[in-house]
């Protein structure tokens, strides 16, 4: 079955960088993944996709600040320079013949 | 710029219907599969269905099979849900998206514009 595990929370200081973790399940390391974001009270906003061997291509806009890499089943976020408007969920998804799989997010807070 | 504008929410009694609408503008409509997402209050986010850019092919997810049907009218750049039968956990604010290809195949496939959402309320 085609999962994503998330943690549920994580936080790290103004100006500092946060990595963001989305685990594909047992079968399916080989899966791309991509990334959104979504603001308190806002749609959500993509991000960018990421490719099991860690190249990613970046939604319209989307700052040199946010990148993304690869490990195994492992799909990373990486946040630097954290702005306050960078607290908000962000959510992996991907994708199968018939199916589209969400992660159940992280809520991240800018300390 | 892509725009995605979802209408027709509000609130609906258990087992009834409503009909979702999503108005999109800034893309060759007809080129992209869309697919329809919902959060429920405080929840995360869940896939519901998606159909192909020529409205030929859907899927949909599990808890709506046989309740929910997803169209489109590319002459009027239009996506739809048809609602029905609904059920207390149907309540949610429903997303409308973009996809990145026509239909599946085998390529990168996942949503890469949103709407803002509508609000469905189901109560008696």
């Amino acid at each position: 079955q085609l999962v994503l595990t998330q943690s549920p929370s994580a936080s790290a200081p103004l100006g500092a960088s946060v990595k963001l973790t989305c685990t594909l399940s047992s079968g399916h390391s080989s899966y791309a993944i991509a990334w959104h974001q979504q603001q308190p009270e806002k749609g959500p906003r993509y991000l960018m996709k990421i490719n099991s061997d860690g190249s990613h291509t970046k939604g319209d806009g989307i700052p040199d600040r946010f990148s993304g890499s690869s490990s195994g089943a492992e799909r990373y976020l990486t946040i630097s320079s954290l702005q306050s408007g960078d607290e908000a969920d962000y959510y992996c998804q991907t994708w199968g013949p018939d199916i589209r799989v969400f992660g159940g997010g992280t809520k991240l807070t800018v300390l | 710029e892509v725009q995605l504008l979802e209408s027709g929410g509000g609130l609906v009694q258990p087992g009834g219907s409503l009909r979702l609408s999503c108005a999109a503008s800034g893309f060759a409509f007809s080129s992209y599969a869309m697919s329809w997402v919902r959060q429920a209050p405080g929840k995360g986010l869940e896939w519901v269905s998606t159909i192909s850019g020529s409205g030929g092919s859907t899927n949909n997810a599990d808890p709506v099979k046989g309740r929910f049907t997803t169209s489109r009218d590319n002459s009027k750049k239009t996506l739809y849900l048809q609602m029905t039968s609904l059920r207390d956990e149907d309540a949610a604010t429903y997303y409308c998206a973009k996809m990145t290809r026509p239909y599946y195949d085998g390529s990168a496939y996942y949503c890469d514009y949103w709407g803002q959402g509508t609000l469905v309320t189901v109560s008696s």
